[in-house]
């Protein structure tokens, strides 16, 4: 079965900073992964996927993951942090047809 | 509309009333999800529905009800709740159940029992 691990559940960095943001899976199949970011009190927003295309998935604003299956990772980074990236990220993932299963979410703080 | 709408955003009730949650997706999805989003807790699937009939029920008590009518409507029916049962309840659909496709979410519907 599949699960997600996401290492850290607060994040803090500076305006500017690298974001990195680690989630690993477990799956005894090749697995489809996510990124997703939720505001307050809003739902959660898609950032990218990863459906055994390219390794380097891009996403929006600015963030992008890579898919290593060595490490069973797939981490989440953005080179430069804006405030406005503040809010919780949760990692996702399933395999063939089964239900996406989400980690339990690292919250991102961003310091001017 | 687009997306995904929940309604309401916030519901109050007591522990011995009745309520409904409701859901309505403007995406042509085939496929519709109820998560639970407690503190510090893991997002909690509780139904989905493919095509108007249910295929996932993670053994969530039966105080909480589904319906699907229809492929572009969800509900989730409360009664007898108990306090931790208050949380945020997500709605959620995709294309497909499973596969590539992501979740598209609402902006979810507060819900606090008293």
């Amino acid at each position: 079965a599949q699960s997600v691990t996401q290492l850290g559940s607060h994040v803090s960095v500076s305006e500017g900073a690298l974001v990195l943001l680690r989630c690993n899976y477990s799956s005894s199949v090749p697995p489809y992964l996510f990124w997703y970011v939720q505001y307050p009190n809003q739902g959660l927003q898609l950032l990218l996927k990863y459906t055994s295309a390219a390794t380097l998935v891009k996403g929006i604003n600015g963030f992008e993951a890579e898919f290593k299956k060595s490490e069973t990772s797939f981490h989440l980074t953005k080179p430069s942090a804006h405030m406005s990236d503040a809010a919780e990220y949760f990692c996702a993932g399933r395999s063939g047809n089964t239900p996406l299963v989400f980690g339990k979410g690292t919250r991102l703080s961003v310091i001017a | 509309e687009t997306g995904v709408t929940q309604t309401p955003r916030h519901l109050v009730m007591g522990m011995t009333n009745k309520k409904s949650l409701k859901c309505e997706q403007h995406l042509g999805h085939n496929a519709m999800y109820w998560y639970k989003q407690s503190a510090k807790k893991p997002l909690e699937l509780m139904f989905v529905y493919s095509l108007e009939e249910r295929v996932e029920n993670n053994s969530v008590p039966s105080r909480f009800s589904p319906e699907c009518p229809n492929s572009s409507h969800l509900f989730l029916h409360l009664h007898t709740l108990q306090p931790e049962d208050s949380a945020l309840y997500l709605c959620a659909s995709s294309q497909e159940f499973g596969g590539t496709g992501e979740l598209f979410f609402g902006e979810g519907s507060r819900l606090t029992v008293l």
